[in-house]
Protein backbone atom coordinates (compact mmCIF):
# COMPACT_ATOMS: atom_id res chain seq x y z
CA UNK A 1 0.00 0.00 0.00
CA UNK A 2 1.49 3.46 -1.08
CA UNK A 3 1.18 5.83 1.70
CA UNK A 4 1.52 9.30 -0.09
CA UNK A 5 0.57 9.28 -3.66
CA UNK A 6 0.28 11.09 -6.46
CA UNK A 7 -0.68 11.86 -10.18
CA UNK A 8 0.54 12.18 -12.62
CA UNK A 9 4.25 11.39 -12.31
CA UNK A 10 4.87 12.99 -15.29
CA UNK A 11 3.58 16.25 -16.79
CA UNK A 12 4.61 18.27 -20.30
CA UNK A 13 2.77 20.72 -20.89
CA UNK A 14 3.08 24.08 -23.09
CA UNK A 15 3.37 27.47 -21.95
CA UNK A 16 0.28 29.17 -20.82
CA UNK A 17 -1.67 25.55 -19.78
CA UNK A 18 -3.48 25.32 -16.80
CA UNK A 19 -3.35 21.79 -14.97
CA UNK A 20 -3.84 20.27 -11.97
CA UNK A 21 -1.65 17.83 -9.77
CA UNK A 22 -3.52 15.16 -7.56
CA UNK A 23 -2.22 13.82 -4.18
CA UNK A 24 -4.05 11.36 -1.49
CA UNK A 25 -2.63 9.78 1.86
CA UNK A 26 -3.97 6.31 3.52
CA UNK A 27 -1.94 7.22 6.83
CA UNK A 28 -4.88 9.07 8.48
CA UNK A 29 -2.58 12.01 8.88
CA UNK A 30 -4.45 15.29 9.66
CA UNK A 31 -1.72 17.85 7.78
CA UNK A 32 -0.96 17.73 4.26
CA UNK A 33 1.76 19.49 2.34
CA UNK A 34 3.05 20.90 -0.90
CA UNK A 35 6.72 21.29 -1.92
CA UNK A 36 8.45 22.82 -5.23
CA UNK A 37 11.58 21.35 -5.73
CA UNK A 38 14.01 23.12 -8.40
CA UNK A 39 16.60 21.75 -10.44
CA UNK A 40 19.25 22.52 -7.91
CA UNK A 41 17.30 20.17 -5.35
CA UNK A 42 16.24 22.68 -2.67
CA UNK A 43 12.85 21.48 -1.30
CA UNK A 44 10.58 25.17 -1.19
CA UNK A 45 7.42 24.68 0.77
CA UNK A 46 4.63 26.40 -0.89
CA UNK A 47 1.32 25.09 1.45
CA UNK A 48 0.17 23.11 4.01
CA UNK A 49 -3.51 22.49 5.22
CA UNK A 50 -4.53 20.95 8.49
CA UNK A 51 -7.37 19.52 8.24
CA UNK A 52 -8.86 20.96 5.18
CA UNK A 53 -8.17 24.38 6.73
CA UNK A 54 -4.91 26.46 5.21
CA UNK A 55 -2.36 27.33 7.49
CA UNK A 56 0.26 27.66 5.58
CA UNK A 57 1.05 29.54 2.39
CA UNK A 58 4.10 31.06 1.28
CA UNK A 59 5.19 33.16 -1.29
CA UNK A 60 3.82 31.70 -3.97
CA UNK A 61 2.56 33.07 -7.16
CA UNK A 62 -1.78 32.74 -6.98
CA UNK A 63 -1.71 30.89 -10.47
CA UNK A 64 -0.96 28.39 -7.79
CA UNK A 65 -4.09 27.13 -5.79
CA UNK A 66 -4.30 24.34 -3.63
CA UNK A 67 -7.57 22.31 -2.69
CA UNK A 68 -8.31 19.94 -0.20
CA UNK A 69 -11.67 18.39 -0.60
CA UNK A 70 -11.28 16.19 2.41
CA UNK A 71 -8.07 15.36 5.36
CA UNK A 72 -7.30 12.62 2.98
CA UNK A 73 -6.39 14.53 -0.82
CA UNK A 74 -4.87 17.63 -1.06
CA UNK A 75 -4.72 18.65 -4.95
CA UNK A 76 -2.77 21.45 -6.17
CA UNK A 77 -3.73 23.36 -9.76
CA UNK A 78 -1.90 25.62 -11.45
CA UNK A 79 -3.07 28.45 -14.17
CA UNK A 80 -1.22 30.09 -16.96
CA UNK A 81 1.52 27.93 -16.63
CA UNK A 82 5.64 29.40 -17.20
CA UNK A 83 8.45 27.77 -18.06
CA UNK A 84 9.90 28.46 -14.41
CA UNK A 85 7.08 26.51 -13.48
CA UNK A 86 9.25 23.61 -14.32
CA UNK A 87 10.08 21.24 -11.09
CA UNK A 88 9.08 18.29 -9.03
CA UNK A 89 6.31 18.95 -6.99
CA UNK A 90 6.09 16.60 -4.04
CA UNK A 91 3.17 16.33 -1.97
CA UNK A 92 3.88 15.49 1.91
CA UNK A 93 1.65 14.79 5.06
CA UNK A 94 2.38 14.47 8.67
CA UNK A 95 0.01 13.78 12.59
CA UNK A 96 0.44 16.92 13.59
CA UNK A 97 2.92 19.95 13.20
CA UNK A 98 6.82 20.56 13.28
CA UNK A 99 7.97 17.74 15.35
CA UNK A 100 6.82 15.28 13.24
CA UNK A 101 7.89 12.83 10.21
CA UNK A 102 7.16 14.17 7.20
CA UNK A 103 6.04 11.35 4.66
CA UNK A 104 6.64 12.15 0.71
CA UNK A 105 5.02 11.14 -2.40
CA UNK A 106 6.99 10.04 -5.05
CA UNK A 107 6.71 13.62 -6.65
CA UNK A 108 5.47 14.76 -10.19
CA UNK A 109 7.94 15.93 -12.66
CA UNK A 110 6.45 19.21 -14.35
CA UNK A 111 7.80 20.20 -17.34
CA UNK A 112 6.65 23.41 -19.38
CA UNK A 113 7.36 24.08 -23.04
CA UNK B 1 16.08 33.93 3.95
CA UNK B 2 17.34 30.51 4.62
CA UNK B 3 16.92 29.38 7.97
CA UNK B 4 19.40 26.28 7.91
CA UNK B 5 22.37 26.84 6.26
CA UNK B 6 24.04 23.66 4.63
CA UNK B 7 27.74 22.42 3.31
CA UNK B 8 28.80 21.29 1.33
CA UNK B 9 26.78 21.47 -1.47
CA UNK B 10 28.35 18.13 -3.04
CA UNK B 11 30.81 15.55 -1.60
CA UNK B 12 32.21 12.09 -3.38
CA UNK B 13 34.00 9.48 -0.87
CA UNK B 14 35.49 5.97 -0.98
CA UNK B 15 33.47 3.25 0.19
CA UNK B 16 34.43 2.63 3.37
CA UNK B 17 34.80 6.26 4.50
CA UNK B 18 33.47 8.81 6.53
CA UNK B 19 30.80 11.49 4.77
CA UNK B 20 30.40 14.41 6.87
CA UNK B 21 27.80 17.14 6.30
CA UNK B 22 27.04 19.97 8.36
CA UNK B 23 23.99 22.33 9.53
CA UNK B 24 23.66 25.90 11.34
CA UNK B 25 20.64 27.76 12.02
CA UNK B 26 20.02 30.66 13.63
CA UNK B 27 16.62 30.46 15.20
CA UNK B 28 17.14 29.72 18.71
CA UNK B 29 13.33 28.39 18.93
CA UNK B 30 13.78 25.61 17.09
CA UNK B 31 13.90 22.49 18.58
CA UNK B 32 13.43 19.91 16.41
CA UNK B 33 15.91 18.58 13.97
CA UNK B 34 15.34 15.82 11.43
CA UNK B 35 17.56 14.53 8.70
CA UNK B 36 16.00 12.90 5.19
CA UNK B 37 17.40 11.33 2.31
CA UNK B 38 16.56 11.30 -1.05
CA UNK B 39 17.21 8.91 -3.49
CA UNK B 40 17.47 10.01 -7.49
CA UNK B 41 13.37 9.61 -8.66
CA UNK B 42 12.32 10.01 -5.22
CA UNK B 43 10.62 11.46 -2.34
CA UNK B 44 12.62 12.42 0.72
CA UNK B 45 12.50 10.25 3.73
CA UNK B 46 13.34 10.42 7.55
CA UNK B 47 16.48 8.85 8.10
CA UNK B 48 17.20 10.05 11.97
CA UNK B 49 16.16 12.80 14.10
CA UNK B 50 17.57 14.81 17.21
CA UNK B 51 16.36 16.93 19.67
CA UNK B 52 18.54 19.96 21.35
CA UNK B 53 18.66 18.27 24.41
CA UNK B 54 20.83 15.78 23.13
CA UNK B 55 24.33 15.98 21.75
CA UNK B 56 24.85 12.81 20.17
CA UNK B 57 22.62 10.35 18.57
CA UNK B 58 23.55 7.57 16.42
CA UNK B 59 21.41 4.81 14.49
CA UNK B 60 23.38 1.77 12.74
CA UNK B 61 25.95 3.62 10.37
CA UNK B 62 24.12 7.08 10.82
CA UNK B 63 25.16 9.83 13.51
CA UNK B 64 23.96 13.52 14.48
CA UNK B 65 25.89 15.37 16.60
CA UNK B 66 24.30 18.47 17.98
CA UNK B 67 26.19 21.58 19.62
CA UNK B 68 23.13 23.75 20.69
CA UNK B 69 26.05 26.55 22.04
CA UNK B 70 27.31 27.06 18.50
CA UNK B 71 23.88 26.10 16.47
CA UNK B 72 25.37 23.64 14.46
CA UNK B 73 24.70 19.97 13.81
CA UNK B 74 26.03 17.90 11.63
CA UNK B 75 25.40 14.07 10.31
CA UNK B 76 28.43 11.85 9.72
CA UNK B 77 27.82 8.55 7.62
CA UNK B 78 30.68 5.59 8.97
CA UNK B 79 31.95 3.28 6.51
CA UNK B 80 29.80 4.69 3.68
CA UNK B 81 28.55 2.54 0.83
CA UNK B 82 27.28 2.88 -2.94
CA UNK B 83 24.12 2.41 -1.33
CA UNK B 84 24.16 5.72 0.71
CA UNK B 85 24.83 7.73 -2.74
CA UNK B 86 21.97 10.13 -2.28
CA UNK B 87 20.95 14.16 -1.27
CA UNK B 88 20.96 14.77 2.60
CA UNK B 89 18.35 17.55 3.49
CA UNK B 90 18.95 18.91 7.43
CA UNK B 91 16.18 20.59 8.65
CA UNK B 92 14.88 22.12 11.48
CA UNK B 93 11.16 22.99 12.99
CA UNK B 94 9.04 24.79 16.29
CA UNK B 95 7.11 22.34 18.17
CA UNK B 96 4.21 23.71 17.46
CA UNK B 97 5.19 25.25 14.28
CA UNK B 98 3.90 23.02 11.05
CA UNK B 99 6.79 24.60 8.71
CA UNK B 100 9.68 22.68 8.04
CA UNK B 101 12.85 24.51 6.99
CA UNK B 102 15.26 22.55 4.74
CA UNK B 103 18.72 22.51 4.20
CA UNK B 104 19.67 23.43 0.63
CA UNK B 105 20.59 19.62 0.41
CA UNK B 106 24.03 17.54 -0.18
CA UNK B 107 25.02 15.00 -2.80
CA UNK B 108 26.59 12.57 -1.49
CA UNK B 109 28.56 9.97 -3.91
CA UNK B 110 30.41 6.57 -2.81
CA UNK B 111 32.48 5.44 -5.16
CA UNK B 112 33.45 1.66 -5.11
Amino acid sequence: DTAVSQTPKYLVTQMGNDKSIKCEQNLGHDTMYWYKQDSKKFLKIMFSYNNKELIINETVPNRFSPKSPDKAHLNLHINSLELGDSAVYFCASSSAGGAETQYFGPGTRLLVL
Amino acid sequence: QQQVKQSPQSLIVQKGGISIINCAYENTAFDYFPWYQQFPGKGPALLITIRPDVSEKKEGRFTISFNKSAKQFSLHIMDSQPGDSATYFCAASMRNDYKLSFGAGTTVTVRA
